[in-house]
């Protein structure tokens, strides 16, 4: 079945630290992976997705099919990147999201 | 930039009556989606709608809801007979079909159903 897991709700971190959000999948297939993000009083938008391999405001996220990961990375957090994260599952265009619980991310000054 | 917009931001209502939720997505879009996201707990899909037809739908999305495109650009979820376990935020949120090309879903702000 498929399946998307965010172990972390809630994550903390001073600005400057690196951060990593973690997801892990299950899927019977080859998925795309994404993460999208939503900004205090904001609409979910998308950060990042696997088939385009970029760095979107110093965030990067590899796919890791071994390990059935996408887990998000930054190296030096900062005070805007306070937002809930949630990383999401599609197995081709058309198809439904599967999104996990979200990651509530915390950039303590 | 193009956004996916819903009415109403807010809506109240009585167990029992029913509701309609508008989006009007991305214009050039082909896929249209509802999803919504209970208190607390994760976002979850509802139903997709492509060429005038559901492409796919959930359990949850069972015989007291449905779904149309009125026009050339609203996308409605009609909730028939509200429960009190329908209070959730409902998204829609559309995507451009291009054969091999990526699968980024436009979300609305969310439409937030509270059923008393």
């Amino acid at each position: 079945a498929q399946r998307v897991t965010q172990p972390e709700k809630l994550l903390s971190v001073f600005k400057g630290a690196p951060v990593e959000l973690k997801c892990n999948y299950s899927y019977s297939g080859s998925p795309e992976l994404f993460w999208y993000v939503q900004y205090s009083r904001q609409r979910l938008q998308l950060l990042l997705r696997h088939i385009s391999r970029e760095s979107i405001k110093g965030f990067t996220a590899d796919l890791n099919k071994g390990e059935t990961s996408f887990h998000l990375k930054k190296p030096f957090a900062q005070e805007e990147d306070s937002a809930m994260y949630y990383c999401a599952l599609s197995g081709r265009p058309g198809n439904q999201f599967y999104f996990g619980t979200g990651t509530s991310l915390t950039v303590i000054p | 930039e193009p956004e996916v917009t819903q009415t109403p931001s807010h809506q109240v209502t009585q167990m029992g009556q029913e509701v309609i939720l508008r989006c009007v997505p991305i214009s050039n879009h082909l896929y249209f989606y509802w999803y919504r996201q209970i208190l607390g707990q994760k976002v979850e899909f509802l139903v997709s709608f492509y060429n005038n037809e559901i492409s796919e739908k959930s359990e949850i999305f069972d015989d007291q809801f449905s779904v149309e495109r009125p026009d050339g650009s609203n996308f409605t979820l009609k909730i028939r007979s509200t429960k009190l376990e329908d209070s959730a935020m409902y998204f829609c949120a559309s995507s451009e079909y291009l054969a091999g090309a990526n699968n980024e879903q436009f979300f609305g702000p969310g439409t937030r159903l509270t059923v008393l």
